[in-house]
């Protein structure tokens, strides 16, 4: 079974530039989710996508940051414009659908790094 | 709001010595616990879960128990291996539909031959 894919693994930009981030989850999973973690923290959820329905971005900067899982399968998160707070390795993660019993149970992706200058 | 806290790292222990990292959690409702490890070079993955109080979670020799009067749910290892290394989150789900995770800061645990 294949794994959660995310790309680019690594990317540097300068602040004020923007970038964008893919992730497409293992197949059949309706929850899909988006985590910023800083360096020495835990994992920070930022949105929870239900197949391509938003169930929570409470945590999500929406003045820069957007996030979209078109046709309920892969997604983008974007930041437009980026912060030197922003680097980060952003991890992507999906799950069963909570119906399934399995709720919590995240897989994850190895994430994208990034670099703001 | 939901919070998550571990004991501080590194830990450093001898090969076959007994682990414990400590968690607390503080939360509304009732929320489900896990341990997810990062191994070096990997992704982040779920070592155990429990889903309500007095519950005890397991695998790889890997233990924790769901104490709500304590709100605790600590991980343990009776004897550990230099595979161990490696960085455990400790984290809670609120249930409900919005079940994303918080997790604690982590605890970097090395294991020396």
């Amino acid at each position: 079974e294949a794994g959660v894919a995310q790309s680019p693994r690594y990317k540097i930009i300068e602040k004020r530039q923007s970038v964008a981030f893919w992730c497409n989850p293992i197949s059949g999973h309706a929850t899909l989710y988006w985590y910023q973690q800083i360096l020495g923290q835990g994992p920070k959820l930022l949105i929870q996508f239900q197949n391509n329905g938003v169930v929570d971005d409470s945590q999500l900067p929406k003045d820069r940051f957007s996030a979209e899982r078109l046709k309920g399968v892969d997604s983008t998160l974007k930041i437009q414009p980026a912060k030197l707070e922003d680097s980060a390795v952003y991890l992507c993660a999906s799950s069963l659908a909570r119906t399934s019993g399995r709720a919590g149970e995240l897989f994850f992706g190895e994430g994208s790094r990034l670099t703001v200058l | 709001g939901n919070s998550v806290t571990q004991m501080e790292g590194p830990v450093t222990l001898s090969e076959e010595a007994f682990l414990t990292i400590n968690c607390t959690y503080t939360a509304t409702g009732y929320p489900s616990l896990f341990w997810y490890v990062q191994y070096p070079g990997e992704g982040l993955q779920l070592l155990l879960k429990a889903t309500k109080a007095d519950d005890k979670g397991s695998n790889k020799g890997f233990e924790a128990t769901y104490r709500k009067e304590t709100t605790s749910f600590h991980l343990e290892k009776g004897s550990v291996q230099v595979s161990d290394s490696a960085v455990y989150f400790c984290a809670l789900s609120r249930g409900g539909g919005a079940d994303g995770l918080t997790f604690g800061k982590g605890t970097h645990l090395i294991i020396q031959p």
